[in-house]
């Protein structure tokens, strides 16, 4: 079992549909991470997250350490929405960041 | 400057060249990391530099070559590589050295798409 999974894989709404993306983790945390890569692209950090919520323009993000879980909101999705999400956690143990998997959003016109 | 630099953009290499990538930054981050990429797939780290010093290298070949000659500067020496290393590089860097927790947020670069023929 990967130590950070999220959900799900892949994701296709409409324009201006509110969409959710999940993240859990198995292993203790200092601070977890929202990442956004555009098809060939480098990555840009959106967020990062020790407790609570979060919010930037239509993003918001939301973490529940003793749940170990974490949402990403997109409100009013948009077509340059259209990206990888990356969940990513600092672990308490160990010295770098531990990935998930991503999730692939598509927004259609 | 919140910015990390990566170049080239883009690179194709036969299996005999040897090059070089190359990432800057000038935020006065202290830790500094080279990631590869394939498609479809999450960033997996490769090197990691605290303090201009090398603290991880996980288990690359030694084809790949990390310098850091200062705190701005990271390279990647490239030599002998097979058509499988063909991926992203990544480069980024923290304010921090890893294991700082909240001061460990990674900014990336863009990255240097590497194609081996």
């Amino acid at each position: 079992k990967n130590e950070v999974e999220q959900s799900p894989q892949n994701l296709t709404a409409q324009e201006g549909e509110f969409i959710t993306i999940n993240c859990s983790y198995s292993v203790g945390i200092s601070a977890l991470h929202w990442l956004q890569q555009h098809p060939g692209g480098g990555i840009v950090s959106l967020f990062m997250l020790s407790s609570g919520k979060k919010k930037h323009g239509r993003l918001i993000a939301t973490i529940n350490i003793q749940e170990k879980h974490s949402s990403l909101h997109i409100t009013a999705s948009h077509p340059r929405d259209s990206a990888v999400y990356i969940c990513a956690v600092s672990p308490n143990y160990g010295q770098n960041f531990v990935f998930g998997p991503g999730t692939r959003l598509s927004v259609l016109p | 400057d919140t910015e990390v630099t990566q170049t080239p953009k883009h690179l194709v290499m036969g299996m005999t060249n040897k090059k070089s990538l190359k990432c800057e930054q000038h935020m006065g981050h202290r830790a500094m990391y080279w990631y590869k990429q394939k498609a479809k797939k999450p960033p997996e780290l490769m090197f990691v530099y605290s303090y201009e010093k090398l603290s991880i290298n996980e288990s690359v070949p030694s084809r790949f070559s990390p310098e850091c000659p200062n705190s701005s500067l990271l390279n990647l020496h490239l030599h002998a590589l097979q058509p499988e290393d063909s991926a992203l590089y990544l480069c980024a860097s923290s304010q921090d050295h890893p294991g700082q927790g909240a001061y460990n947020e990674q900014f990336f670069g863009p990255g240097t798409r590497l194609t081996v023929l």
